[in-house]
C-alpha cells in the first residue's frame, strides 16, 4: 500500500540558508501534518492543512512557512536556518476527522533529516 | 500540564517474554484516540495500534495489544513474545480535537531493549 512520501530524506544546509521539504500524502488523504523532532525529543506539532487550507498551527517559527497544493502535496519552507533547526521533520497524513478525534489513523512518512552546519 | 505521560524512559526485556509499556493521558474531551508508534534507530515513525475513546474492547494487532483503562486514563501497550527487532523507541500519542484543531500529541517515549 502507498505510504506518505517525503523528500529529500537527508539535507545539509549552512546557517542562514533556506530549505524546502516536500510531502506527498497517502492517496485520498485530505489532511497533512508537519512535525519536528529534535535529537532525543518527542515529535512537536508544527502545522496542519485540510483541503489546501491551513487548519491548525503549533510551535512553528515565523521563519518557517508551509502550504498544501491542489494535488494535496505539501511543502515546508524554512528560511534563515539556525543550528537549532537541525532535526528530523515528519510529514503525516490522515482522513479528515469527521466524527471527532477517534477513527482515522495518522500515518507518518519516513522523515527528512535536516542538518544545519 | 503534560497530556501524555510515559514514565519509563527505558525498559529491558528478554526475547520471547512479554513487556508492558505504560502510558497515561489527560483530556477533558470525551472523544479522543490513543495511538502507539514505534521508532527504530533509522528514524521512521511506524504506526502500531489505535484505541478510540468509545471503543468497548481493547485493541489488538498481532503481538501488540492495548490495555485501555478509561477510568484510570491509561493506555498501556503490551508486546507479547518480544523479538530482537522490537528494540526501538515507543511513543504513546493522543489525538484530540475535531476539525481544525485535530492533531497528535506525543509522550516523551520509552526506549525498549530486547536482549537474547
Amino acid at each position: 500500500a502507498a505510504g506518505v512520501i517525503q523528500s529529500p530524506r537527508h539535507l545539509i544546509k549552512e546557517k542562514r540558508e533556506t530549505a524546502t521539504l516536500k510531502c506527498y500524502p497517502i492517496p485520498r488523504h485530505d489532511t497533512v501534518y508537519w512535525y519536528q523532532q529534535g535529537p532525543g525529543q518527542d515529535p512537536q506539532f508544527l502545522i496542519s492543512f485540510y483541503e489546501k487550507m491551513q487548519s491548525d498551527k503549533g510551535s512553528i517559527p515565523d521563519r518557517f512557512s508551509a502550504q498544501q497544493f491542489s494535488d494535496y502535496h505539501s511543502e515546508l519552507n524554512m528560511s534563515s536556518l539556525e543550528l537549532g533547526d537541525s532535526a528530523l521533520y515528519f510529514c503525516a497524513s490522515s482522513l479528515y476527522p469527521e466524527t471527532g478525534a477517534s477513527g482515522n489513523t495518522i500515518y507518518f512518512g519516513e522523515g527528512s533529516w535536516l542538518t544545519v552546519v | 500540564a503534560q497530556k501524555i505521560t510515559q514514565t519509563q524512559p527505558g525498559m529491558f526485556v528478554q526475547e520471547k517474554e512479554a513487556v508492558t509499556l505504560d502510558c497515561t493521558y489527560d483530556t477533558s474531551d470525551p472523544s479522543y484516540g490513543l495511538f502507539w508508534y514505534k521508532q527504530p534507530s533509522s528514524g521512521e515513525m511506524i504506526f502500531l495500534i489505535y484505541q478510540g475513546s468509545y471503543d468497548q474492547q481493547n485493541a489488538t494487532e498481532g503481538r501488540y495489544s492495548l490495555n485501555f483503562q478509561k477510568a484510570r486514563k491509561s493506555a498501556n501497550l503490551v508486546i507479547s513474545a518480544s523479538q530482537l527487532g522490537d528494540s526501538a523507541m515507543y511513543f504513546c500519542a493522543m489525538r484530540e480535537g475535531t476539525g481544525n484543531t485535530d492533531k497528535l500529541i506525543f509522550g516523551t517515549g520509552t526506549r525498549l531493549q530486547v536482549f537474547p
